[in-house]
């Protein structure tokens, strides 16, 4: 079985700030997906990042950087200099590959970024 | 725009009704899954079709049944509906679904249902 643990639910920062992630991972496969969406106000899913289970090099896009440990089944994602339009819940998801494959999600946490 | 459509955006309904939700997937993409976002139990999987015929199925209860059509639209139908079945309902599509959860998967704007 899979499992993904967002054990943050709510994070709250001032403009500017830098704000950090969690996402834990539980999987039995070695080959599996790591992934990150964002939930605006709107509603609609937007794709950020998707990272494969033998690439652990990190990535930076732009204010956004993601940090995938295999060692302890993190991928964690960071926004710096955090804007009032980062707002909204963002999702980590895994997915193994195979017949059955399905994506997993994480319950999701809420960043808010007042001005 | 992520070029995945679903009709209608909202759908209010009662308890004991029949819904029937519709996906049109990108231009090319020949999976479509489908998508439960609840207060309850957050973003589960419900779905998948390849091609037109189920791929893989996750947390989808015996009420709900789902379709892929020649034309690679979906529907979901959604019976003896129940409060508890107030949701977001997303469908998403990916490329080839041969390794689909390898592929990226696209997002529709999602139906909220408000079952009263």
């Amino acid at each position: 079985a899979q499992k993904v643990t967002q054990a943050q639910t709510e994070i709250s920062v001032v403009e500017k700030e830098d704000v950090t992630l969690d996402c834990v991972y539980e999987t039995r496969d070695t080959t599996y997906y790591l992934f990150w969406y964002k939930q605006p106000p709107s509603g609609e899913l937007v794709f950020l990042i998707r990272r494969n289970s033998f690439d652990e090099q990190n990535e930076i896009s732009g204010r956004y950087s993601w940090n995938f440990q295999k060692s302890t089944s993190s991928f964690n994602f960071t926004i710096t200099a955090s804007q009032v339009v980062d707002s909204a819940v963002y999702f980590c998801a895994l997915s193994t590959t195979g017949a059955n494959s399905k994506l997993t999600f994480g319950k999701g946490i809420t960043l808010s970024v007042r001005p | 725009d992520s070029g995945v459509t679903q009709t209608p955006k909202h759908l209010i309904t009662a308890t004991g009704q029949r819904v029937t939700l519709r996906c049109s997937p990108r231009s090319g993409d020949l999976s479509v899954y489908w998508y439960q976002q609840s207060l309850d139990q957050g973003l589960q999987f419900l779905i998948q079709y390849y091609n037109g015929e189920e791929r893989a199925k996750g947390n989808i209860l015996e009420r709900f049944s789902a379709q892929q059509f020649p034309d690679l639209h979906s529907e979901l139908n959604l019976s003896s509906l129940e409060l508890g079945d107030s949701a977001l309902y997303f469908c998403a599509s990916s490329a080839t679904g041969t390794d689909p959860i390898a592929d990226e998967q696209f997002f529709g704007p999602g139906t909220r249902l408000t079952v009263l």
